[in-house]
């Protein structure tokens, strides 16, 4: 019950396009879902999160949907940028923990 | 503002050695977290400091893996004696509080055991 499941593991997308992750969860606890961006090298980045009470968030060519009846969360990348070529985490919270999906790796073909 | 520091960058041990990692929150962060990252995997947390207390240290195989933080602030990870499944990034994080919104995380400590 405390996992994330995301997919793809990896995801090629041409500049301009859209990138689309997905994950899936079973703790209907969770209260938080946080993405995080994650560059070679460095460490993972908060990129946008969502609460459970929501249905989609926007902050710029970033937006989280999120179906709660399904247990599904999507990052949605607009406009696509080589800059956004990275691995990205879906997670959740429970219990005060932080549980990340397992990453994709994003490469935007210039 | 400071992020959080840790060192060393990278280490390179033969199994059955010992390893420690250092990291330094942002200051004023209460939350202190070492995660696991293995390569092509997400982080996994190893333990969870609020304060100088333990919250969570139950993913942490204590028979090889400790961890202290002194003070409330700095916090020391060690390891012995290494394995070779210890090959990792050691995520170092911290947050203003307990159920804090963001994690910040260092750069990590990489950790190749040979």
């Amino acid at each position: 019950q405390q996992q994330v499941k995301q997919s793809p593991q990896s995801l090629i997308v041409q500049k301009g396009g859209i990138s689309i992750i997905n994950c899936a969860y079973e703790n209907t606890a969770f209260d938080y879902f946080p993405w995080y961006q994650q560059f070679p090298g460095k460490g993972p980045a908060l990129l946008i999160a969502i609460r459970p009470d929501v249905s989609e968030k926007k902050e710029g060519r970033f937006t989280i949907s999120f179906n709660k009846s399904a247990k599904q969360f999507s990052l949605h990348i607009m406009d696509s940028q080589p800059g956004d070529s990275a691995t990205y985490f879906c997670a959740a919270r429970g219990d005060d923990k932080i549980i990340f999906g397992k990453g994709t790796r994003l490469h935007i073909l210039p | 503002e400071a992020g959080v520091a840790q060192s060393p960058r990278y280490k390179i041990i033969e199994k059955r050695q010992s390893v420690a990692f250092w990291c330094n929150p942002i200051s004023g962060h209460a939350t202190l977290y070492w995660y696991q990252q293995i390569l092509g995997q997400g982080p996994k947390l190893l333990i969870q400091f609020q304060n100088n207390g333990v919250v969570d240290d139950s993913q942490l195989p204590k028979d090889r893996f400790s961890a202290e933080r002194l003070k409330g602030v700095d916090s020391t990870l060690k390891i012995q004696p290494a394995k070779l499944e210890d090959s990792a990034v050691y995520l170092c994080a911290s947050s203003l509080v307990r159920r804090g919104n963001t994690i910040y995380f260092g750069e990590g400590s990489w950790l190749t055991v040979v």
